[in-house]
């Protein structure tokens, strides 16, 4: 069956550093694959999209790759800030339907 | 803030009650999507509509239905309630039907059943 994995376990990282998060799918074959941020109580904020031919995508300080041989996707935010800190949910959308299914979102926390 | 607008914020009703979730597009955006968030299920699509007709059916149940308005809002309406409808129910909007580029969340409805 269809399965999107993202870390369950909160991200804890120092101020400055990079936080990488991860996004692993089995059974998809997505057309293109999209990070959001959810921070508690509020709805989803759409950050990135990168196509199933691109191999990496960048945005100020917001870097993600797609390897559809691994299945993986990686989201990396730079210079991380306490302002990061929210959960992070990653979405693949399929070229038959075009509707994302969403991971269950990793947490980040970044100490000051 | 995203532009999409829902009511209400919060909503308390009892097991077997009805209610309607209201959600506003972002101006221009003709797709409305629903979606159901609770701890033990993650983000859960429910039904999209575009430009007035239903386009996409996810797991949503008999129970709930949607529609959306010539002046493009839409409404979730959640009959016979249980307790395990209890979780937050998003809306998003995209400008297209088919591609999902980009979606628009508003800031949900927090619905409690007791």
């Amino acid at each position: 069956s269809q399965k999107i994995e993202q870390n369950s376990e909160a991200l804890n990282i120092q101020e400055g550093k990079t936080a990488t998060l991860t996004c692993n799918y089995t059974n998809y074959s997505p057309a293109y694959l999209q990070w959001y941020r959810q921070d508690p109580g509020r709805g989803p904020v759409f950050l990135l999209l990168i196509r199933e031919n691109e191999k990496e995508k960048r945005k100020e300080r917001l870097k993600v790759t797609f390897d559809t041989t691994l299945k993986q996707s990686l989201f990396h935010i730079t210079a991380s800030q306490p302002a990061d800190s929210a959960t992070y949910l990653c979405a693949l959308v399929s070229g038959g339907s075009y509707i994302p299914t969403f991971g269950r979102g990793t947490s980040l926390i970044v100490h000051p | 803030d995203s532009g999409v607008t829902q009511t209400p914020k919060h909503l308390i009703t009892a097991t077997g009650q009805r209610v309607t979730l209201r959600c506003s597009p972002r101006s221009g955006d003709l797709s409305v999507y629903w979606y159901q968030q609770s701890l033990d299920q993650g983000l859960q699509f429910l039904i999209q509509y575009y430009n007035g007709e239903e386009r996409a059916k996810g797991n949503i149940l008999e129970r709930f239905s949607a529609q959306q308005f010539p002046d493009l809002h839409s409404e979730l309406n959640l009959s016979s309630l249980e307790l395990g409808d209890s979780a937050l129910y998003f809306c998003a909007s995209s400008e297209s039907g088919l591609h999902s580029y980009e979606q628009y969340f508003g800031p949900g409805t927090r619905l409690t059943v007791t």
